[in-house]
C-alpha cells in the first residue's frame, strides 16, 4: 500500500516568516494530494490540494508543489500568523480521491 | 457546504462492552465513507472504507470482527467497537466525499475504555 512520510515533525517559525513542510509518497499511482490543518481536539480541515496533472497550486498565503518524478510534495505557508499554529497533515490518494493515506503530521508553532 | 456529523463526541465505556459510533452526512448522500483512528499526537490511520449496501473494506491489520462497520443508508455509517479494551482507546473520525466540496471529516469521537 501507499506509504507517506512527512518532515519535519515539529516546526517553529517567527511570525511573518515562511514555513515549509515536505512529504514523500511511495505509490506512483497516487494522483491526489490534499493537505489538512488540525487544531487541537478538532476535525481536520482541508486547506489546499493538488492533483498530479499540475506542479503547483497557490491560494493566498498557501501553496503546494508536486514533483511526480521524485514522488514528493510540499506545503508552503508565507507570512505566517499565530493562527496558523496547528498540526498539518499531508495525504496521498492512490485512487484519485478515495482512500487517503496520511503523513505523520507536523506541529507548526508560529511565535508572535 | 457539506457537513458530516459524528456522534457521540466522547464516550467512556467499561472494558468488555461495545460502543457504537455514528457518522452522518447531513446535506448530501455518501455512498462511501471512511473511518480513521488517531492516537494522541499521531497521524490519522485509515481503518476501513464503508460502502453503502455492501461490506466494508478493511485496511491490513484492522480486525473486522472487532471493528464492525455498517453502512445501511446513503447518509449513515456506523462503527461498532466490540468487546472494547483499554488499547482501543483512541480518537475515531469518519469522512465522506461530497461532489462539490470534496472530503469532509466528522468531528470525531474520543473513546476511553476503562
Amino acid at each position: 500500500g501507499e506509504n507517506v512520510e512527512q518532515h519535519p515533525s515539529t516546526l517553529s517559525v517567527q511570525e511573518g516568516d515562511s514555513a515549509v513542510i515536505k512529504c514523500t509518497y511511495s505509490d506512483s499511482a497516487s494522483n491526489y494530494f490534499p493537505w489538512y490543518k488540525q487544531e487541537l481536539g478538532k476535525r481536520p480541515q482541508l486547506i489546499i490540494d493538488i492533483r498530479s496533472n499540475v506542479g503547483e497550486k497557490k491560494d493566498q498565503r498557501i501553496a503546494v508543489t508536486l514533483n511526480k518524478t521524485a514522488k514528493h510534495f510540499s506545503l508552503h505557508i508565507t507570512e505566517t500568523q499565530p493562527e496558523d499554529s496547528a498540526v498539518y497533515f499531508c495525504a496521498a490518494s492512490p485512487q484519485g480521491g478515495n482512500q487517503f493515506y496520511f503523513g505523520t503530521g507536523t506541529s507548526l508553532t508560529v511565535i508572535p | 457546504g457539506a457537513v458530516v456529523s459524528q456522534h457521540p463526541s466522547r464516550v467512556i465505556c467499561k472494558s468488555g462492552t461495545s460502543v457504537k459510533i455514528e457518522c452522518r452526512s447531513l446535506d448530501f448522500q455518501a455512498t462511501t465513507m471512511f473511518w480513521y483512528r488517531q492516537f494522541p499526537k499521531q497521524s490519522l490511520m485509515l481503518m476501513a472504507t464503508s460502502n453503502e449496501g455492501s461490506k466494508a473494506t478493511y485496511e491490513q491489520g484492522v480486525e473486522k470482527d472487532k471493528f464492525l462497520i455498517n453502512h445501511a443508508s446513503l447518509t449513515l455509517s456506523t462503527l461498532t467497537v466490540t468487546s472494547a479494551h483499554p488499547e482501543d482507546s483512541s480518537f475515531y473520525i469518519c469522512s465522506a466525499r461530497e461532489r462539490s466540496y470534496g472530503y469532509t471529516f466528522g468531528s470525531g469521537t474520543r473513546l476511553t475504555v476503562v
